[in-house]
């Protein structure tokens, strides 16, 4: 079984905070995803990476960088925080590149920004 | 406009009902097709991919109407535990132009 884990379920930070949000996957899967999901806006992908050192800005990429230094983790960080990136905050792995793969979640993070 | 739309509910059935959603997707391009499920505070999972012919798995029945530009899924014999938001999914190229639609929120009572 795939596994996706996310380092907190809840978090609430400040305003102007660095925060940092871990994914971890175990199954080696080499594409690994960061969405947001608001409602009634579905997800929205922030960033992507397909291999160690390596990612790609997604739709809502701005406020936020990434980072990948090992297959199986990978990091979002939000480098100033803001009321407007309160949100559900969830990482999607994927064993390949192509249109047919399965994303696997993570259980998210619940984002509170004060 | 969204590129992929669904209505967002609530669905409110009776168990044993027959509910179907529909969804459409706005780039004719699109590859593949994919129905989710999301229960309440979790994260989302596949259900099952939706297929040019059309595909069912148990009580479940996806459909994919390409001229249209639309998919469908049909839920027989509604069961208590069905009750959860389902998220369609269109693939547009590779697996980083995944388009999710806001969800359809279906509740099923006894």
């Amino acid at each position: 079984d795939v596994k996706v884990t996310q380092s907190s379920r809840y978090l609430v930070k400040r305003t102007g905070e660095k925060v940092f949000l871990e994914c971890v996957q175990d199954m080696d899967h080499e594409n690994m995803f960061w969405y947001r999901q608001d409602p009634g806006l579905g997800l929205r992908l922030i960033y992507f990476s397909y291999d160690v050192k390596m990612k790609e800005k997604g739709d809502i990429p701005e406020g936020y960088s990434v980072s990948r230094e090992k297959k199986e983790r990978f990091s979002l960080i939000l480098e100033s925080a803001s009321t407007n990136q309160t949100s559900m905050y969830l990482c999607a792995s994927t064993p390949g590149q192509g249109a047919y793969y399965e994303q696997y979640f993570g259980p998210g993070t619940r984002l509170t920004v004060t | 406009r969204k590129e992929v739309e669904q209505d967002p509910g609530p669905f409110n059935v009776p168990e044993g009902a027959t509910v179907a959603f529909n969804c459409t997707y706005s780039n004719s391009a699109s590859q593949s097709f994919f129905w989710y499920r999301q229960d309440c505070r979790k994260e989302p999972k596949l259900l099952m991919s939706v297929y040019s012919s059309g595909n069912e798995d148990g009580r479940f029945t996806a459909q994919l109407n390409r001229a249209s530009q639309y998919i469908s899924l049909l839920i027989r014999d509604s069961k208590l535990s069905d009750s959860a938001t389902y998220l369609c999914v269109v693939n547009n190229r590779n697996n980083n132009d995944m388009r999710f639609g806001a969800g359809t929120r279906l509740t099923v009572k006894p």
